[in-house]
């Protein structure tokens, strides 16, 4: 099956640095990829979906300037957490998509743990 | 918009009980629909999925659900729970005609299995 890799798994960094995190998919071409935020206990929230070669789109509320992604491969998206604050702390989880719009399926990486202190 | 709405925010089952898990959905069209099983600190894995055939799907794990148009509803079920169950469990829509695929997650139910 399809699979998607995050790096780091987890991370801590101190506030005020930023911090980027990898997801990779190994065995297909992601042309789509999304980016979801997920808060102890809660669902997944999307943060931006980003398609290869093109700009992200961001959800209402999330701030462009301080969430960087970057899908400059079929294979690589990152997200960048620009002057990480404690708020910032989180699970982020990236999700890829084959082409085609008659794939159904997003495939999940195992998510990444952000703390900041 | 697209809405989906996850009765029960934990439920508690004795091992070996059925499992019921609910989700309903708000669309005029029926959507692709997914459920999703997260264990703790790890990402989403697709338990099952509708896209249009069979409304009765089955999935990994023993899992199954049965896509009710006239209920707008996607109920996920298990005859009998096992221990290793015990998870955050997410349905999921997808519109119809989406170019992006964006998934629409429901808040989650906790299933605890007691053994």
């Amino acid at each position: 099956g399809a699979v998607v890799s995050q790096h780091p798994s987890r991370v801590i960094c101190k506030s005020g640095t930023s911090v980027k995190i990898e997801c990779r998919s190994l065995d297909f071409q992601a042309t789509t990829m999304f980016w979801y935020r997920q808060f102890p206990k809660q669902s997944l929230m999307l943060m931006a979906t980003s398609n290869e070669g093109s700009k992200a789109t961001y959800e209402q509320g999330v701030e462009k300037d301080k969430f960087l992604i970057n899908h400059a491969s079929l294979t690589l998206s990152t997200l960048t957490v620009t002057s990480a604050h404690p708020e910032d702390s989180s699970f982020y989880i990236c999700s890829a998509r084959a082409g085609g719009t008659t794939s159904y399926e997003q495939y999940f990486g195992p998510g990444t743990r952000l703390t900041v202190t | 918009a697209q809405s989906v709405t996850q009765l029960g925010s934990h439920v508690s089952v004795s091992e070996g009980a059925l499992v019921l898990l609910r989700c309903n959905y708000s669309s005029s069209v029926p959507p692709y629909l997914f459920w999703y099983v997260q264990y703790p600190n790890q990402g989403l894995q697709l338990l099952l999925k509708y896209t249009s055939a069979a409304t009765l799907v089955k999935g990994i794990n023993g899992f199954e659900a049965e896509f009710k148009k006239s209920e707008t509803s996607f109920h996920l079920t298990k005859p009998s729970a096992h221990m290793s169950d015990a998870a955050e469990y997410f349905c999921a829509v997808r519109p119809r005609g989406s170019t992006l695929g964006r998934l629409y997650f429901g808040r989650g139910t906790q299933l605890t299995v007691w053994p």
